[in-house]
């Protein structure tokens, strides 16, 4: 079964500072890959995913994600974040046929911004 | 406006109480999916459907049940609510299995005591 590590529960950076968000998977696979920000109280908004092709993608909000099959890795990443950048982020992978039969979902990495 | 609606957004249970939380898209998305989320755990898929009349469970079906009569709705039911199920249930739904992912509805927070 496919499975996602997030290895930092929490992340501190100040405002105007580079950002990367650490994403592990284990996926038999080539894996449909995801990442989703949470803002306090709301539900998930996709950033990025990735499926095929290019393996740099860029998302909405400034951000990208690489993916790396040899490290089976897919880190999010931002040159420069704003304090309205804070709130939850989770990886996700879907399982076979992209996700037709749900995603498996990280824990989070809870992101602070300092001023 | 279009996306994925989910009611009630807040309700409060009785151990042993049944209900279902409703789960709406207008999007006429086959693929429609539950999760719970708790505190430090993510989000855990609970039950899945890829289409009208078929479902099939996740990694925390137990103590749940769905059903998919027709592709707009995908009501989850709690069949006998215990205090482990508090917790906040979010709905999606996406368009293709082709890794476009999926659109989120803004969760149900429920508490059993």
């Amino acid at each position: 079964a496919q499975s996602v590590t997030q290895p930092d529960i929490h992340i501190t950076v100040s405002e105007g500072a580079s950002l990367e968000l650490r994403c592990n998977y284990s996926y038999g696979a080539t894996p449909y890959l995801f990442w989703y920000v949470q803002s306090p109280g709301q539900g998930l908004q996709l950033l990025l995913k990735y499926f095929s092709g290019d393996t740099l993608v860029q998302g909405i909000k400034g951000f990208e994600a690489e993916f790396k099959r040899s490290q089976s890795s897919f880190n999010l990443r931002k040159p420069s974040v704003h304090w309205s950048d804070a709130a939850e982020y989770f990886c996700a992978v879907g399982a076979r046929g992209g996700g037709a039969d749900g995603l498996t979902f990280g824990k989070g990495t809870h992101l602070i911004i300092q001023p | 406006n279009a996306g994925v609606t989910q009611t009630p957004k807040f309700q409060v249970l009785k151990t042993g109480q049944s209900m279902t939380l409703q789960c709406a898209q207008d999007m006429n998305h086959e693929y429609m999916s539950w999760y719970r989320q708790d505190p430090g755990m993510g989000l855990r898929l609970i039950h899945y459907s890829v289409g009208a009349g078929i479902t099939d469970q996740g990694e925390v079906p137990n103590g749940y049940n769905v059903s998919r009569s027709t592709t707009e709705d995908f009501p989850l039911r709690l069949l006998s609510a215990a205090p482990s199920q508090t917790s906040v249930y979010f709905c999606a739904s996406s368009y293709s299995d082709r890794g476009y992912g999926y659109t989120f509805g803004s969760g149900t927070r429920l508490t059993v005591v």
